[in-house]
């Protein structure tokens, strides 16, 4: 069985401050691929990036980053200096062995404020 | 740009009809999924496909049925509306990254459809 965990329900900062949004997740398999998605008011799930489970580098994408630890089964997601247009739920999502079906976390909503 | 489509985006329906959410993709993606959504929160995962007359049930027990006639195509039909369906609805595909790798792709969702019985 496979499982996502993302514990912050919903986190408020002010704009430019730093936010880190937390993924843990479970799996048996030894490969698997994790997900962070973006989904804004209007509805639709934007992706942002994956990782599979061979390929622990880090990665920076502008003001984004995404710290893949598999000693503590966490890809956890940094936004550098926010905006009011992060405003978003960011969901956390993993898809293991040979399912091929992803997993999704129950999501953190972010709030930027100006 | 995701290539997969979902229509209607908005639909009000009256209790007791029959409806079908559309969604069709380009990608060539065998895998397709549809999950249900409360704005802002979890999916749920209702119905899953891994090809052409393959359709399974997922976690969320739906009185939704599904079909998987054409790659292309896995549309979603309510036989009757209830108020307790008022949700959004998001069909969303995977596949092989490229021909011969093992590298899975990330889902590719659709616009969503909203949908309220009333």
């Amino acid at each position: 069985a496979q499982k996502v965990t993302q514990a912050q329900t919903e986190i408020s900062v002010v704009e430019k401050e730093d936010v880190t949004l937390d993924c843990v997740y479970e799996t048996r398999d030894t490969t698997y691929y994790l997900f962070w998605y973006k989904q804004p008011p209007s509805g639709e799930l934007v992706f942002l990036i994956r990782r599979n489970s061979f390929d622990e580098q880090n990665e920076i994408s502008g003001r984004y980053s995404w710290n893949f630890q598999k000693s503590t089964s966490s890809f956890n997601f940094t936004i550098t200096a926010s905006q009011v247009v992060d405003s978003a739920v960011y969901f956390c999502a993993l898809t293991a062995g040979g399912s091929y079906i992803p997993t999704f976390g129950r999501g953190t909503s972010l709030i930027v404020h100006p | 740009e995701a290539d997969i489509y979902q229509t209607p985006r908005y639909l009000v329906i009256g209790t007791g009809k029959k409806i079908t959410l559309e969604c069709s993709q380009t990608m060539g993606h065998d895998k397709m999924y549809w999950y249900q959504q409360d704005p802002g929160m979890e999916l749920h995962l209702i119905h899953y496909s891994y090809g052409v007359n393959s359709t399974e049930k997922g976690d969320l027990s739906s009185e939704s049925t599904v079909s998987r006639i054409r790659t292309e195509h896995f549309p979603l039909t309510l036989e009757s509306a209830r108020p307790s369906h008022t949700s959004q609805y998001l069909c969303a595909s995977s596949g092989r990254a490229g021909t011969g790798t093992g590298i899975i792709t990330e889902a590719f969702f659709g616009q969503g459809t909203r949908l309220t019985v009333v």
